[in-house]
């Protein structure tokens, strides 16, 4: 059964940069029918998905985060991670990684299942 | 790009039928999928593709589409199927991941 787990410092200064992880069990993260997600959700609010990187390091990301978002893998750790710099109180976020699914046959879909349990990030001096 | 737009807030009687609406263009091209959050828990999906259901979720739950809205329904709302659900999709224009607004379903 395939897992998900997020890790990092639940706390980040101002202007610094916010570092998290992703490992994944249970499955390998090469698998060629996948990508990998990052989805945040702030206090309070609905979701917003932060960018996406397939094993071979490809990446899509939102573009209201682009400039300040960074994603990578680590095939040999099974893991990718996430860097966003320039933080502010407005990434003040709980973090989740999720396996990002696609299925194109006539109307494509895209999905993300599963989750990681999430991970809060705050955003304070 | 493209949002997607969903009723902040639905209710529905126990046992009784309900259905949560996402709209948005990219709805054209692509399915939605949907998801149940419940308090302090991870988004799960309950629906993807045309109407997939994951192994697990109830086949109460439902998914359609028509034109730019899709719907997530539930036939016989249970007392745990109070949740926030989320649709998501991808942005035709841009090829990027949107999530809808969420809506918040209490079931009475």
């Amino acid at each position: 059964q395939l897992q998900l787990q997020e890790s990092g410092p639940g706390l980040v200064k101002p202007s610094e940069t916010l570092s998290l992880t992703c490992i994944v069990s249970g499955g390998s993260i090469s698998s060629s029918s996948y990508y990998w997600g990052w989805i945040r959700q702030p206090p309070g609010k609905g979701l917003e998905w932060i960018g996406s990187i397939y094993y071979s390091g490809s990446t899509n990301y939102n573009p209201s985060l682009k400039s300040r978002v960074t994603i990578s893998v680590d095939t040999s750790k099974n893991q990718f991670s996430l860097k966003v710099s320039s933080v502010t109180a407005a990434d003040t976020a709980v973090y989740y990684c999720a396996r990002h699914c696609a299925e194109i046959i006539v109307v494509p879909s895209h999905w993300f299942d599963p989750w990681g349990h999430g991970t809060r990030v705050t955003v304070s001096s | 790009s493209s949002e997607l737009t969903q009723d902040p807030a639905v209710s529905v009687a126990l046992g009784q039928t309900v259905r949560i609406t996402c709209q948005g263009d990219s709805l054209r091209n692509y399915y939605a999928s949907w998801y149940q959050q419940k308090p302090g828990q991870a988004p799960a999906v309950v629906i993807y593709g045309k109407n997939n259901r994951p192994s697990g979720i109830p086949d109460r739950f439902s998914g359609s589409s028509s034109g730019n809205t899709a719907s997530l329904t539930i036939t016989g709302a249970q007392a745990e199927d109070e949740a926030d659900y989320y649709c998501n999709s991808r942005d035709s224009s841009d090829n990027h991941v949107i999530f809808g607004g969420g809506t918040k379903l209490t079931v009475l």
